[in-house]
Order: C-alpha cells, then sequence, then structure tokens
C-alpha cells in the first residue's frame, strides 16, 4: 500500500518569503514522487516529480524538492513566493509495484500576502 | 509537451438526465486514462481507470453503471454520468498517460458538474 501526509492544510507566507510544504510518504516499493498544483476550478499542473534519479528535484517556477529516503519526506520548497503562487498543492505517490495509480494527498492550500 | 483537453468545463443538469463528458489527448496517444472527483476543497479521488480497447477498472465504492466510461480510441475517453442526482455534483478531471513507464501524466482542466 502507498500513501502521502501533506502536514499542513493550510499555509500561509508574505511575498518574498521562503515556501515549504510538508509531505512524507509510505511506499512499499520505490516510490516515483509528484507536486502538482492546481489553481481554483482548473486541472492539475505538474511541478517536478523523483524518478528515483538525482534526489534533488528542480521543477517548473523556481520551485525544488529533495526525496529523503532516510525522513521518507519529499518536501516542496521555493526561496521567494509570488503572489501567483497562490493555489491548491498536492503531493503524489506512484509506487513501481503499485500499477500506474497515482494517491494523491490531501492538498496545502498556499497563500501569499503582501 | 502533452496536452489533455476536457469537455466542457462546465455543465448544468437536471436531475435525472445523463451527462457526458470528454478527455482527449491532443498531441499523443494514450493507452490509459484515468478519471478522478473531487469534492470542495478536497483531494483527487480516482474513479476509474480506462485502457483503450478494453472495460474499464473502477475503484471500490464506484457504480459502474452509473459512471460510464469508454476509451474507444488512443485518443478519447469519455465519462458518462448517467441518471445524475445532486450528489453526483463535483469537480470532474481526467488524466491521460503517455508511454508505458508511467511517469507522462497529464491531466484535463476539469469539468463542474451541478445537478439541480
Amino acid at each position: 500500500a502507498q500513501s502521502v501526509t501533506q502536514l499542513d492544510s493550510h499555509v500561509s507566507v508574505s511575498e518574498g518569503t521562503p515556501v515549504l510544504l510538508r509531505c512524507n510518504y509510505s511506499s512499499s516499493y520505490s516510490p516515483s514522487l509528484f507536486w502538482y498544483v492546481q489553481h481554483p476550478n482548473k486541472g492539475l499542473q505538474l511541478l517536478l516529480k523523483y524518478t528515483s534519479a538525482a534526489t534533488l528535484v528542480k521543477g517548473i517556477n523556481g520551485f525544488e524538492a529533495e526525496f529523503k529516503k532516510s525522513e521518507t519526506s519529499f518536501h516542496l520548497t521555493k526561496p521567494s513566493a509570488h503572489m501567483s503562487d497562490a493555489a491548491e498543492y498536492f503531493c503524489v505517490v506512484r509506487s513501481t509495484g503499485g500499477g500506474n495509480k497515482l494517491t494523491f494527498g490531501t492538498g496545502t492550500q498556499l497563500k501569499v500576502e503582501l | 509537451g502533452a496536452v489533455v483537453s476536457q469537455h466542457p468545463s462546465r455543465v448544468i443538469c437536471k436531475s435525472g438526465t445523463s451527462v457526458k463528458i470528454e478527455c482527449r489527448s491532443l498531441d499523443f496517444q494514450a493507452t490509459t486514462m484515468f478519471w478522478y472527483r473531487q469534492f470542495p476543497k478536497q483531494s483527487l479521488m480516482l474513479m476509474a481507470t480506462s485502457n483503450e480497447g478494453s472495460k474499464a477498472t473502477y475503484e471500490q465504492g464506484v457504480e459502474k453503471d452509473k459512471f460510464l466510461i469508454n476509451h474507444a480510441s488512443l485518443t478519447l475517453s469519455t465519462l458518462t454520468v448517467t441518471s445524475a442526482h445532486p450528489e453526483d455534483s463535483s469537480f470532474y478531471i481526467c488524466s491521460a498517460r503517455k508511454g508505458e513507464t508511467g511517469y507522462g501524466y497529464t491531466f484535463g482542466s476539469g469539468t463542474r458538474l451541478t445537478v439541480v
């Protein structure tokens, strides 16, 4: 079985300050991990993915995430938040032994304030 | 890039009627498509996995006779909500997988279904 836990349902930051969205995973197999962003009433856009290559993954819009096996974590970070980053973020896991299904976290709503 | 088009983006229908939602992969062939349902302020829940030319595989608790899925070609999958009721109102999102590695998932922009 596989699962992801997003530790914060809401995160609020000031524009220009760092962003940290936390995600822990559980997987019986070597996982593939993803971060997606969803703006209101929109589909999902892939920010980045980890697929057993480099543990530090760089994505679009300045986001990056680090896969830490010892901590079973895949936290999403960005050095400086922008107003346009305000959205819902989902951490997603796909286990190589679990078919092609994606398991979504419950999401983290990021609010960026002036 | 890989683009998935989902149509319509919004639909309002009366109770008891059926609604069809289309999901098209525009620039690639999608052997597998996925249908998700998202309740307000909640995560995406997988409803079914659709493989071209075969019957869809439904997740536990999803009524296959209510949510009819057809994947007739490598670029088109449809979800039909039959005899819709207000509790079926939700945001439905499709996803198409490009290639066999399983890493290339592309999502449609979603369909907001409101049943009145």
